[in-house]
């Protein structure tokens, strides 16, 4: 069965601050990966998503940026830290073709000081 | 206008109740329809999954697709504490990547 992992689980972080989110996923071959964030109360936004290794879309501008090195491991990065980017992140994953349930991993909840 | 409309509640029920979670989306190339249930602090986990209109039934959990009015409705038999979550619609249509549009969520609390 398929399985996906994410970590760290909790983080906080300080203004300025670099930030590494990491997110693999077994079990599976060519999975789309997706980043989302939830803010507080509110429905998730797509970040970034990926059809392959290398492959990397961006849904909306911002202080983020998302590399796929491996077909099984999709990296969320930052090089300063705002605010503004304390939130619930959560992974998710699709089977290639026409599958479009996503499964999503555990998050990570990042705060921003 | 946002894609999706889901009202947020709360929503507050005895257990035993039928409950009705409902969504309405304005992008009629919405073909695919899912729910998700999120329990506090933890990632959203798909509940049921339906393709274009019409009903889907898995055990205690009915969905609805009504395309012409666009609108989609999770129902819950015999209510449980357990259910007690935040529940999530999400539609995708079938052109281009599989992205996924999310309601706000609706928070349902199951009372004992």
């Amino acid at each position: 069965s398929q399985t996906i992992h994410q970590w760290p689980a909790t983080l906080v972080q300080p203004v300025g601050s670099p930030l590494s989110l990491e997110c693999t996923v077994e079990g599976t071959s060519n999975p789309n990966l997706y980043w989302y964030r939830q803010a507080a109360g509110r429905g998730l936004q797509l970040l970034f998503y990926s059809v392959g290794i290398g492959q990397i879309s961006s849904e909306v501008p911002q202080n983020l940026s998302a590399s796929r090195p491996q077909d099984r491991q999709f990296i969320l990065s930052s090089k300063k830290l705002l605010l503004s980017d304390s939130g619930f992140y959560l992974c998710a994953w699709s089977g290639d073709g026409f599958s479009y349930e996503q499964y999503f991993g555990p998050g990570t909840r990042l705060t921003v000081t | 206008q946002k894609e999706v409309e889901q009202d947020p509640g709360p929503l507050s029920v005895p257990e035993g109740a039928i409950v009705s979670l409902n969504c309405t989306y304005s992008n009629s190339a919405f073909q695919y329809f899912m729910w998700y249930r999120q329990y506090s602090r933890k990632g959203p986990e798909l509940l049921m999954y339906t393709y274009s209109s019409g009903n889907k039934e898995d055990g205690r959990f009915t969905a609805q697709v009504d395309k012409s009015s666009k609108y989609i409705s999770l129902f819950i038999r015999d209510s449980q504490p357990s259910d007690s979550a935040t529940y999530l619609c999400a539609m995708s249509n079938i052109q281009g990547a599989q992205k996924l549009v999310f309601g706000q969520g609706t928070r349902l609390t199951i009372n004992p």
